[in-house]
């Protein structure tokens, strides 16, 4: 697959249990923070975003944190199912267009 | 509401041919970019067009890589020659407005023998 090579770190966690994959951005003047997840053979598709005037933010299942101090992004993912299996992204950008993308944490749901 | 999409899926050729990849944004969605990542890197930015107009190709790896988007709608990025380097995934995404999320294409993977 197209992960080959790109040593991911991996979250194996439960399937019913909590995930939560963290982030650590790199420019203390980012503003806009965005989680993505990626399947197998698919592009990176939005799930929350947050705001660097936010500390969290909360979606159908997932929330998000922001820790502007130590430069930390942490998603959530409640009760964990077989389709979150993926490769999870973070980016970040400074309110402009050219995104920063984490090098990704691969979430594995052990049935 | 269809999303971005991305043709060929899949394309593999020889060292110093020519590949062209193509972009349809979402409906309505002015600004467009491309981002790449190659084996065992971070999905990396290439350029960004707002409509017609390339707003900044600053990471365009060298002369070899072309994007337009004449008429502000669909966009193609032409590799030639390719070099073996090339190989990756190359992703597109789109945005209504500078600054708002982006949403991505399911990508063109181009493996470069």
């Amino acid at each position: 697959g197209e992960s080959v090579g790109l040593h991911l770190p991996t979250l194996s966690v439960q399937e019913g249990d909590n995930s939560i994959i963290n982030c650590a951005y790199s420019n203390s003047a980012s503003d806009y923070f965005i989680w993505y997840k990626q399947e197998s053979g698919k592009g990176p598709q939005f799930i929350i975003d947050i705001r660097s005037n936010m500390d969290k933010r909360q979606g159908q299942r997932v929330t998000v944190l922001l820790n502007k101090t130590v430069k930390h992004l942490s998603l959530q993912i409640a009760a964990t199912q077989p389709g979150d299996s993926a490769v999870y992204f973070c980016a970040e950008t400074t309110g402009t267009y050219k995104y920063i993308f984490g090098t990704g944490t691969r979430l594995k749901v052990l049935a | 509401e269809a999303g971005v999409t991305q043709f060929p899926s899949h394309s593999v050729i020889e060292k110093g041919q020519t590949v062209t990849l193509r972009c349809d944004p979402i409906s309505g969605h002015d600004n467009l970019y491309w981002y790449r990542r190659v084996m065992g890197k971070e999905i990396k930015f290439l350029l960004h067009f707002v409509k017609e107009s390339k707003q900044d190709e600053s990471g365009m790896p060298n002369n070899r890589f072309l994007a337009e988007r004449t008429g502000g709608t669909y966009s193609t990025l032409k590799v030639q020659p390719a070099e073996l380097e090339d190989s990756g995934v190359y992703f597109c995404a789109s945005s209504q407005g500078v600054g708002e999320t982006q949403y991505f294409g399911p990508g063109t993977r181009l493996l470069v023998l």
